[in-house]
């Protein structure tokens, strides 16, 4: 089946640093998203992108959609102590080929005040 | 206006007990999904629902499990004879069509089997 490799697995930070985390698949998708975990809750979606090549931000994250369709990546500036979480890319075919998303295995941000 | 309610959010079954979650989706929602997490892992496609119809089963187990969305109530999970493996953090989500527009999880179900 479909994988995203995502890394880094963790990264424990200084506050106020920028971070940055990608997503790679071996497959092509129609659809990327980026989530957020906190302990004990289910992903809050954060960005969401549709187009090859598209840069979209929210606030103080970033994330393009890779021009080959099989990567993404997310960008934090300034980070903050509320950061911290665990984020995970999502891929999805979409249309005909299925609504089901695929997820990465997620990376961990630890920031320190 | 609430959002994916699941419950219960914690359960304790031993193993050979059946386990059952349920979900009910965003209101005017008609369409499911299940996901399973396991421990520092991301989350995996299990089953895709709309009302009283299964559309993708393709992640679920052979055996054991079964989900269902009646056209009254909320979506199911079933486990039938857990073990030890059952264990992990089960997710809902609802959307409003067939895409991931309104593709809002719920805060998880954590199934412990002992």
């Amino acid at each position: 089946g479909q994988q995203l490799n995502q890394s880094p697995q963790s990264m424990f930070i200084q506050e106020g640093e920028d971070v940055s985390m990608n997503c790679t698949s071996s497959s092509i998708f129609n659809t990327w998203l980026w989530y957020k975990q906190d302990p004990g809750e289910g992903p809050v979606l954060l960005i969401a992108l549709y187009k090859a090549g598209e840069l979209t931000s929210n606030g103080r994250l970033t994330a393009q959609f890779g021009i080959t369709r099989k990567d993404s990546f997310l960008n934090i500036s300034a980070s903050i102590p509320s950061d911290v979480g665990i984020y995970f890319c999502a891929g999805q075919l979409g249309n005909n080929a299925g609504n089901m998303l695929t997820f990465g295995g997620g990376t961990r941000l630890m920031v320190k005040p | 206006n609430a959002g994916v309610m699941q419950n219960p959010r914690h359960l304790v079954r031993r193993r050979g007990q059946e386990a059952r979650l349920r979900c009910s989706p965003m209101k005017g929602h008609s369409h499911v999904y299940w996901y399973r997490q396991l421990p520092e892992e991301g989350l995996k496609f299990m089953v895709y629902l709309q009302k009283e119809n299964i559309i993708d089963e393709s992640g679920m187990p052979k055996e054991r499990f079964s989900a269902e969305f009646p056209k009254e109530g909320p979506s199911i999970l079933r486990i039938q004879q857990v073990v030890r493996g059952d264990s992990a953090a089960y997710f809902c989500a609802s959307s409003l069509g067939g895409g991931w527009y309104g593709y809002t999880f719920g805060s998880g179900t954590r199934l412990t089997v002992v």
